[in-house]
């Protein structure tokens, strides 16, 4: 089965400190895509951050960014300076490169503490 | 530009009974994709469309179906509700042929009773 797994159902970062998310995939395909999504109280899906996975360089977009190990099929997010809007659930998500149907985890929940 | 918009946003339908959910993608994309989710199962695809066709479905009985219109905006129906399919639904839109991210409505929240 093509998954992704989130084995951290929640995690706690105190404001203005780091904090790695974790994510692991299963795919037999070589041309794919993965991302992180936010999802705050308003439920609304907000991209964090996305990677390419024929690209060997970690995407970043500011305080977020991700380390990729295509070999191991892990995807963790790291939140830099943490804030306390990044408080929300975090998906990980992947899917195969020329469809959208993307395959989620389960979903982190971030707090974070003032 | 407006985002994805979901009609109705709460619904309240009773079990046996069917439900049509509305979405209106991103102006100028031409992909939708639903999702299901619900706090046991988490996030999962329903159906995508891609003018007019779908392109790919997800593991869901036949109750659930859906279309897309010429002008992209989607629809997906609910055929003799049941209790577990109490969910938030989620549409997203793609600007189909760059393989960039899909972008989400705020869902509608189904309620079976």
């Amino acid at each position: 089965a093509q998954t992704v797994t989130q084995s951290q159902p929640e995690m706690s970062v105190q404001e203005a400190e780091t904090v790695t998310l974790s994510c692991t995939y299963d795919t037999s395909e070589s041309d794919y895509y993965l991302f992180w999504y936010k999802q705050p109280p308003s439920r609304q899906m907000i991209l964090v951050i996305r990677q390419e996975a024929y690209k060997q360089q970690n995407a970043t977009e500011n305080r977020f960014s991700v380390n990729f190990q295509k070999a191991a099929k892990s995807f963790s997010l790291k939140i830099s300076d943490s804030q306390l809007g990044d408080a929300a659930m975090y998906f990980c998500a992947r899917c195969t490169s020329g469809t959208y149907k993307y395959i989620f985890g389960t979903g982190t929940r971030l707090k974070v503490l003032a | 530009k407006a985002g994805v918009t979901q009609t109705p946003r709460y619904l309240i339908k009773t079990r046996g009974q069917q439900v049509t959910l509305s979405c209106s993608p991103i102006s100028g994309h031409r992909s939708v994709s639903w999702y299901q989710q619900t706090p046991g199962q988490g996030l999962q695809f329903l159906f995508e469309y891609f003018s007019e066709t779908q392109r790919n479905k997800g593991n869901f009985p036949g109750r659930f179906s859906g279309r897309q219109f010429s002008n992209s905006r989607s629809e997906m129906n609910v055929s003799t509700l049941e209790l577990g399919d109490s969910a938030l639904y989620l549409c997203a839109s793609s600007l189909y042929g760059v393989n960039t991210e899909a972008f989400f409505g705020q869902g509608t929240r189904l309620t079976v009773v």
